[in-house]
This record gives structure tokens, sequence and C-alpha cells, in this order.
């Protein structure tokens, strides 16, 4: 069946290194993503979006980049803070129409040493 | 804007009572979707409504039920629960495909 998955269940950089978290999707005809981030206690957040005409887009410290040829989806953040420290999420979505629904990965940890 | 809104945030039952959990988003969006998030096994669809007087199952609906009877609600119904269904609860809107914005989530334990 299809699935996404993320590489490693925990992430620990140095604060002010980039951070690299990676996830693998498995549905190529997916043509949507979605990174988010959950902190402690509270609800993922948007962080940025890919379609899959696009393999790299930048908002502010973060940029999203897509393989579509391995099927990589990761998530890059500049110059790391301990406010980053959150479970990160990625989530596909393949275009059926008004019932398509978003798959998630399982998450990993991002932390943040000092 | 107040966003994505959830009562309650905290619920504690004994197998076999009822509950609704209320979820409210004032961003005018169709598309509202029910999550249970548990450790190890990532965000998993309940039930969702593609807009007013919609509803439809999720990835596991089973001991649930929803209604959408306002464009701004979605509830989120559990008629017995059991204790497999002790999880953090959350909801999420979209204005269209794509997007989703979630609510702080609800915590239930089931005794």
């Amino acid at each position: 069946g299809e699935s996404v998955g993320l590489h490693l269940p925990t992430l620990s950089v140095q604060e002010g290194d980039n951070s690299i978290i990676n996830c693998a999707y498995s549905n190529s005809a997916s043509d949507y993503f979605i990174w988010y981030k959950q902190e402690s206690g509270k609800g993922p957040q948007f962080i940025i979006d890919i379609r899959s005409n696009m393999d790299k887009r930048q908002g502010q410290r973060v940029t999203v980049l897509l393989n579509k040829t391995v099927k990589h989806l990761s998530l890059q953040i500049a110059a790391t803070q301990p406010g980053d420290s959150a479970v990160y999420f990625c989530a596909e979505m393949l275009n059926t129409g008004a019932n398509s629904k978003l798959t998630f990965g399982k998450g990993i940890t991002l932390s943040v040493r000092p | 804007n107040a966003g994505v809104t959830q009562t309650p945030k905290f619920r504690v039952l004994k197998t076999g009572q009822s509950m609704t959990l209320l979820c409210a988003q004032d961003m005018n969006h169709e598309y509202m979707y029910w999550y249970r998030q548990d450790p190890g096994m990532g965000l998993r669809l309940i039930h969702y409504s593609v807009g007013e007087g919609t509803t439809a199952k999720g990835e596991v609906p089973d001991g649930y039920n929803v209604s959408r009877l306002k464009k701004q609600n979605f509830l989120l119904g559990l008629e017995s629960a059991a204790p497999s269904q002790t999880s953090v609860y959350f909801c999420a809107s979209s204005y269209h495909l794509g997007t989703q914005y979630f609510g702080p989530g609800t915590r239930l334990t089931v005794l």
C-alpha cells in the first residue's frame, strides 16, 4: 500500500547549524506535499508546501526540496534555533477530487542543543 | 481570527460513556477533518466533511460519528467510549484541497 515515512525518528543538531529532515513517499502520483511542525502539547502548524511541478521552494529560513525520481522530500532549516525543537511531519496528497486526503508520516523529533 | 478551536481541551471518560467533541473554525473553510494522534502512529483520519451537511469516513471511522450542521462547526461523537479511543484528537480545516489548519487538540482518556 501507499505510505509516507521518515528515515529517522530523532534528529539532534547544534544551535546555529543547518538541519535537514528527510521524508520518503511511496505514491509516485502524489502531487502535493506539506511539512508541518508540532510543538509539545499543540496542534500541527503549517510550515511550507510544494507541488509536484516544482523541485524547490523557499520560505523564511526553510527550504523544501522534492526529488520525484527517488520519491524523496526534505526540509532544510537554516541556522537552527531552540524554538525549532519540535516534531516535524511530512504529508502527501494525491488529488482525486473532492475526497482527496492528506497522508501523514509518523513524524521525526528535532532536538536543538544549546 | 481565532482560527480552529476545539472544546474541551481535556476529558476523562469511563468505558461506555458518551461525549461530543466540538470543533469550530472562523476562516469560512469548506473542508473540515477529525484526526486522532497516537504515539508511533502519526495522524490518522477519522471522518471528514467537504461541506455543510456532508460527511465521509476516513481511515479509522469505527466507534465515531460526526455531524456538520453548520459550515463553521464539525462535531465528533463517541457513543460508547472504549479504552482504545484514548488518544489526542485534532480537528483541522481547509479552504480547498491542500493546506489544513489544525486546532490545539483534545486529550481524551477512557478508563
